[in-house]
């Protein structure tokens, strides 16, 4: 069964803080992993894809990991803002035939002054 | 800008009634859609796949009478929930993808609140 398991399932961190989340999956074939931020009451908005040959992939302060061996992905944060406070959402998807991507549970991240 | 709009934002009904919500995308043809669901705290659960001039494809468990879909065109795709009642109360989301292969990419509309009193 094709999964996405994120962690940690929430995280609290101060202003100005790094921080890193992970996405661990079992989906295979492998076509592409994203990662998204959802704001409460909001659609996800897109932060990076990576496809099967990437290994990193930088989005301002956000800067994704991919290790396809592993199938293991993290998204780092890098000092943390309060606008940051949201679930990040890691969605991975299969190769070939129709596009029906995988959604992690998500991890919501609160950020404090 | 936005390329996949949401409408509407949020709909307070009462029971017994049927909603309806449209996803367009706005500058390209999609003639795959998907629809989901998420609860509070929880992930986005998808419910079904939209396909332009046929019949949806339903996840397992989600009642297809009850969730009526119809993608008229390669530009919007509706989700209506017919007699809907307060368990019905969530967020909805409708996709749409735009390219193929490795520049397939996936847009989120902004997303419906439902509230069934």
């Amino acid at each position: 069964k094709n999964q996405v398991e994120q962690s940690p399932q929430s995280l609290i961190i101060l202003e100005g803080k790094n921080c890193t989340l992970q996405c661990n999956y079992t989906v295979s074939p492998f076509s592409n992993l994203r990662w998204y931020k959802q704001d409460t009451g909001r659609g996800p908005v897109s932060l990076t894809i990576m496809t099967f040959s990437e290994n990193t992939k930088s989005n301002g302060r956000y800067t994704a990991t991919l290790d396809a061996d592993t199938k293991q992905s993290s998204l780092h944060i890098t000092a943390s803002q309060l606008s940051d406070s949201a679930s990040y959402i890691c969605v991975v998807s299969l190769s070939g035939g129709s596009y029906i991507p995988t959604f992690g549970r998500g991890t919501s991240l609160i950020v404090h002054p | 800008g936005a390329v996949v709009s949401q409408h509407p934002s949020w709909v307070i009904c009462k029971s017994g009634t049927s909603v309806k919500i449209e996803c367009r995308s706005l500058d390209f043809q999609a003639t795959t859609m998907f629809w989901y669901r998420q609860f509070p705290k929880q992930s986005l659960m998808l419910m079904a796949t939209s396909n332009e001039g046929s019949k949806a494809t339903y996840e397992q468990g989600v009642e297809k009478d009850k969730f009526l879909i119809n993608h008229a065109s390669l530009t919007l795709s509706t989700l209506t929930v017919t007699s809907a009642h307060p368990e019905d109360s969530s967020f909805y989301i409708c996709s749409a993808t735009r390219g193929t292969g490795a520049n397939e990419k996936l847009f989120f509309g902004s997303g419906t609140q439902l509230s069934v009193l």
